[in-house]
């Protein structure tokens, strides 16, 4: 079945150390997304790309680094300048958003993260 | 940065009743909404995407409306069913931008 894979669904690591969020998507979609939820806030962006080898920071860059190097593919890197990076992080991917058209996006399961 | 509010912020309701929620957003410079509905321990999943001023959709006992005029789209759950608990997301897509702005989500819970 098509669908988009985070792994792991929870994650913890140790303050100072790097680590990195899966994100595969079968659904031959263009564009992916990273989000963080935190408690009394809504989805926010974290970055986003719109095709292969290319992608743009969005509200809350700070601390985290992505790459694009498949379509399939699109994983996060928290590090360990990220000074709050405890929270919820979901991926989404959907078809290239063009004008006069915007399709609706597809979300994985999510990845629970945890620094201590 | 776009405000979007929902409300009620959450929800409980019998089986069987009849519910709506508000999503409230900038009218200026709109370009898309989306909503979404979460459960406990799954994915959002896409429930509409709205782009056209009076845009009315259904899907099974759920539907939207969409003002873009004065800056808000109704969600309606007909019968509510057990199933409905989620929480349930809107967001605007401004049209000077690439990305979605999501609200806080209204929770919605169906007791039997």
């Amino acid at each position: 079945d098509g669908g988009i894979t985070q792994s792991p669904k929870y994650l913890f690591r140790k303050e100072g150390q790097n680590v990195t969020l899966s994100c595969e998507q079968n659904l031959n979609h263009d564009a992916m997304y990273w989000y963080r939820q935190d408690p009394g806030q809504g989805l926010r962006l974290i970055y986003y790309s719109q095709i292969v080898n290319d992608f743009q920071k969005g509200d809350i860059a700070e601390g985290y680094s992505v790459s694009r190097e498949k379509k399939e593919s699109f994983p996060l890197t928290v590090t360990s300048a990220q000074k709050n990076p405890t929270a919820f992080y979901l991926c989404a991917s959907s078809l290239a958003h063009t004008m006069g058209i915007d399709t609706e996006a597809f979300f994985g399961q999510g990845t629970r993260l945890t620094v201590v | 940065i776009l405000n979007v509010e929902q409300s009620p912020q959450s929800l409980h309701v019998q089986e069987g009743d009849s519910t709506n929620f508000t999503c409230s957003f900038p009218s200026s410079n709109f370009y898309a909404l989306h909503w979404y509905r979460w459960e406990t321990a799954k994915s959002p999943e896409a429930l509409f995407v709205m782009t056209l001023n009076g845009d009315e959709k259904k899907k099974g006992r759920i539907s939207a409306t969409l003002n873009t005029k004065e800056g808000y789209s109704y969600l309606y759950i007909k019968g509510s069913q057990p199933e409905d608990s989620a929480t349930y997301l809107c967001a605007p897509r401004p049209g000077n931008n690439r990305k979605l702005i999501w609200g806080l989500g209204t929770s919605l819970a169906v007791n039997p």
